[in-house]
């Protein structure tokens, strides 16, 4: 069965500063991974998915992630994070053909002046 | 397009009540999908559907109960509510290419239900 690890529950970072979050999966072959974004009271909303190809995939907001097989990671990072990025950060993947996605626990993101 | 709705946005229950929550989308996508979000336990899905008048157990299913009567609707239901059952409820719903990939689903804003 698939899995998916968001080993930080809340990260604080200062605006203007890089941001990594990271993200470990559990999968038998090449998954289907994706990054949402919820903001406060709000449903979850895209950020970047990856299926195949290039291993960096670039995203909406200044976001991309990148695919490393050998870490089983689909790590999510933004050069520079604006206050508008606070939020919570949900990994999830999902294998080939399978119409389920499995989501990980989230990390918050706070973003300091 | 409307995208993903969901009806009510708030509901409070006492122990034992039942409701509905609707949720409906206009994208014309196969898969529908229910959700609820506890904190610290990310999404967990409940139930699900890969097309009209399907249904299937997701990760959680006891004590709800859905329906896919149509296509562009997924009911969700609760039949004694239990305090257990407080939490927010996501539907979501993705599209099913030819080439039988499952794309990204959409969610919807969500209905925060808290049951006494």
């Amino acid at each position: 069965a698939q899995s998916v690890t968001q080993p930080d529950i809340h990260i604080t970072v200062s605006e203007g500063a890089s941001l990594e979050l990271r993200c470990n999966y559990s999968y038998g072959a090449t998954p289907y991974l994706f990054w949402y974004v919820q903001s406060p009271g709000q449903g979850l909303q895209l950020l970047l998915k990856y299926f195949s190809g290039d291993t960096l995939v670039q995203g909406i907001k200044g976001f991309e992630a990148e695919f490393k097989r050998s870490q089983s990671s689909f790590n999510l990072r933004k050069p520079s994070v604006h206050w508008s990025d606070a939020a919570e950060y949900f990994c999830a993947v999902g294998p080939f053909g399978n119409e389920k996605l499995t989501f990980g626990t989230g990390t918050r993101l706070t973003i300091i002046p | 397009n409307a995208g993903v709705t969901q009806t009510p946005k708030f509901r409070v229950l006492k122990t034992g009540q039942s409701m509905t929550l609707l949720c409906a989308q206009d994208m014309n996508h196969e898969y529908m999908y229910w959700y609820r979000q506890d904190p610290g336990m990310g999404l967990r899905l409940i139930h699900y559907s890969v097309g009209e008048g399907t249904t299937a157990k997701g990760e959680v299913p006891d004590g709800y109960n859905v329906s896919r009567l149509k296509k562009q609707n997924f009911l969700l239901g609760l039949e004694s509510a239990a305090p257990s059952q407080t939490s927010v409820y996501f539907c979501a719903s993705s599209l099913l290419t030819r080439a039988g990939v499952i794309n990204e689903q959409f969610f919807g804003p969500g209905t925060r239900l808290t049951v006494l």
